[in-house]
């Protein structure tokens, strides 16, 4: 399979620890992104990078998530110290930034639920 | 702040109908307008998407229509299929300011009837 893939895809953890989650992009992809989806929600932006540099933080992002790319392969998105708020479905997408092309491909995601 | 309002929320229709998602934004900036359709527990997937410079694109049954001045988009699907059941997303990112993060709309759950 040669899409993106991500893992778990589901986490149940308790209040106040930490959950680590994975993405695989495509493998020639130079960006990606992270995005988290509530219920009855379109996915809202959390961070990207390019190759193994992160571009862009929302300000949905607190000092409590933290993602990583080092080798600008796979990326890594760490939540600590979780709270019932960060109960979301967790995506990744990649793209391959060239000559124009900007189309973003989509893992499965992670479902989150902090009890 | 929404930047992308998407209407309507849920819709129903007959297998053979068409459906018609609405789509508004705000940011003049935006200039890429993609569909995405996302099925439960997956991710989503692009479905058709569009530039400003043109005013319709079609393809096989899905068709974008675009409105600038209006700054308004809408996807309609024909002949509307039980498989098409599923939840639609409009986007829109402005491209030439050199970000690649999409602003989502709030989402449309379709059913179409068999």
């Amino acid at each position: 399979d040669t899409g993106v893939s991500q893992n778990p895809r589901h986490k149940i953890t308790k209040r106040g620890q930490n959950v680590t989650f994975r993405c695989d992009p495509i493998s020639e992809h130079n960006r990606l992104y992270w995005y988290r989806q509530t219920l009855g929600q379109g996915p809202e932006f959390l961070t990207y990078f390019q190759n193994e540099a992160q571009l862009e933080k929302s300000r949905l992002l607190s000092d409590r998530f933290s993602a990583e790319r080092p080798k600008g392969s796979f990326s890594t998105l760490e939540i600590q110290r979780t709270e019932q708020g960060d109960s979301a479905m967790y995506l990744c997408a990649s793209s391959l930034v060239v000559a124009g092309g900007h189309e973003q491909f989509f893992g499965p995601g992670t479902r989150l639920t902090v009890l | 702040q929404q930047q992308v309002k998407q209407s309507p929320q849920s819709l129903i229709v007959q297998k053979g109908g068409i459906s018609i998602i609405n789509c508004a934004y705000e940011n003049t900036a935006f200039d890429y307008f993609p569909w995405y359709q996302q099925f439960p527990g997956k991710g989503p997937a692009l479905l058709i998407a569009i530039r400003p410079d043109v005013s319709e694109k079609k393809e096989g049954r899905f068709t974008i229509s675009f409105n600038k001045s209006a700054k308004q988009f809408s996807l309609h699907i024909m002949d509307s299929q039980p498989g098409d059941s599923a939840t639609y997303f409009c986007a829109a990112i402005p491209l030439n300011s050199g970000t690649y993060k999409y602003i989502f709309g709030t989402g449309t759950r379709l059913k179409v009837l068999a």
